[in-house]
């Protein structure tokens, strides 16, 4: 099976850094990924981790470990829009396009 | 380019009436997917398709049928809705591991 673990909900304010973890255990692995949802929306795509290491666009990084099945979305310079559910997802195999997802970490940015 | 477009946008069925949710794409993804997503369990994953006339299940697949004849096109079919399927369900499409491209969803009732 398949399991995603990340937190429910997450407060911050305006300006600050908050971290986003999400621990997982599937079968396979090939890559980690992150989609944001603002209320009433679709998810969009936001970043992917194949390997090890850290990705950075702007004001956003994601963070993957391989060996502790583990990664992290890192959003600085918080700003009132960034409120919206931020996803985790394991695609457990090359070929399929399977990506399983985790519950969603909702996250409210407050002035 | 139209992305991901799904059909109808709202929905209410009476229990045990059939219905197929519309899903199409007009980037040549290979990759499609059916989610369904209730308050507080994330997006879960009913079947997907790696091409023509390939489907397989995902994690939640009792009660829906789907086929995939063309490139572009992915229903889903619920075969005698019950209350249980009331949900919002979201179509995404892929060409690679990279991320995944949803639909705008459909806001299903069952009464």
């Amino acid at each position: 099976g398949q399991s995603l673990e990340q937190p429910s909900e997450v407060t911050a304010v305006e300006g600050a850094i908050v971290q986003i973890n999400c621990t997982y255990q599937t079968s396979g692995f090939y890559g980690l990924s992150w989609y944001q949802q603002h209320d009433g929306g679709a998810p969009t795509f936001f970043s992917y981790n194949a390997l090890d290491g850290l990705e950075e666009t702007g004001r956003f990084s994601s963070f993957l470990s391989r060996s502790d099945s583990y990664g992290y979305l890192l959003l600085q310079e918080l700003q009132m829009k960034d409120s919206a559910s931020y996803f985790c997802a394991v695609r457990s195999s090359s070929n399929t396009g399977k990506l399983i997802f985790g519950q969603g970490t909702t996250l409210q940015v407050k002035p | 380019n139209a992305g991901v477009t799904q059909t109808p946008k709202f929905q209410v069925l009476k229990t045990g009436q059939s219905m197929t949710l519309q899903c199409a794409q007009d980037m040549n993804h290979e990759y499609m997917s059916w989610y369904r997503q209730d308050p507080g369990m994330g997006l879960r994953l009913i079947h997907y398709s790696v091409g023509a006339g390939i489907t397989d299940q995902g994690e939640v697949p009792n009660g829906y049928n789907v086929s995939r004849s063309t490139t572009e096109d992915f229903p889903l079919r619920l075969l005698s809705a019950a209350p249980s399927q009331t949900s919002v369900y979201f179509c995404a499409s892929s060409y690679s591991n990279y991320g995944y491209t949803f639909g705008s969803g459909t806001r299903l009732t069952v009464v």
